[in-house]
């Protein structure tokens, strides 16, 4: 089946870094991603959808300054949290769909600290 | 009207029982209806999902029962056991759209007790 493999798993950064996060699908191209962030206990929360090659769609309150998405093939996204603080600490979750699939396949997460 | 509502919050299940999570939603465009399982620290995986077109879908001991005139859908978990532990999720989405997203339920914290 289709997979999707997201790096790293977790991650510790300073504040004021940047982390990128990689989503690629192994064995599907990926027309459509979604990226989330889940809070402990709670529902996933979309904060963008990219399709390849084009500029990423944000949800509503979603700063695209600090959070870029690049979409730049049809097996890779990225997610980077620029000038990380402590309150992007949160789990972050890439979801891929392929052409015409009505699946959306995720990946494993990543838990971001940024301390 | 693009919420799903999503009931228990939580669930305790005693194991061999039947779990049943309730799902509601008010776009009647949704065109695909999966249900995920996250173990803490995971991303969610589609357990099973299904379609306007059939009532009822089975996989093992997972079946989706769907009610299109009551916009619902509901999971039941057959002999559920101690692994089944875990957040449940519904979804929708106009699946027939490319870069449509999906809509998530709350979620259910289903515990399977010995």
């Amino acid at each position: 089946g289709a997979v999707v493999s997201q790096h790293p798993s977790w991650v510790i950064c300073k504040s004021g870094t940047s982390v990128k996060i990689e989503c690629r699908s192994l064995d599907f191209q990926a027309t459509t991603m979604f990226w989330y962030r889940q809070f402990p206990k709670q529902s996933l929360m979309l904060m963008a959808t990219s399709n390849e090659g084009s500029k990423a769609t944000y949800e509503q309150g979603v700063e695209k300054d600090k959070f870029l998405i690049n979409h730049a093939s049809l097996t890779l996204s990225t997610l980077t949290v620029t000038s990380a603080h402590p309150e992007d600490s949160s789990f972050y979750i890439c979801s891929a769909r392929g052409h015409l699939n009505y699946g959306y396949t995720f990946g494993s997460g990543t838990r971001l600290t940024v301390v | 009207q693009q919420q799903v509502k999503q009931s228990p919050q939580s669930l305790i299940v005693q194991k061999g029982g039947i779990s049943i999570i309730n799902c509601a939603y008010e776009n009647t465009a949704f065109d695909y209806f999966p249900w995920y399982q996250q173990f803490p620290g995971k991303g969610p995986a589609l357990l099973i999902a299904i379609r306007p077109d059939v009532s009822e879908k089975k996989e093992g001991r997972f079946t989706i029962s769907f009610n299109k005139s009551a916009k619902q859908f509901s999971l039941h978990i057959m002999d559920s056991q101690p692994g089944d532990s875990a957040t449940y999720f519904c979804a929708a989405s106009i699946g027939r759209r490319g870069n449509e997203k999906l809509t998530f339920g709350t979620g259910t914290r289903l515990t399977i007790i010995p």
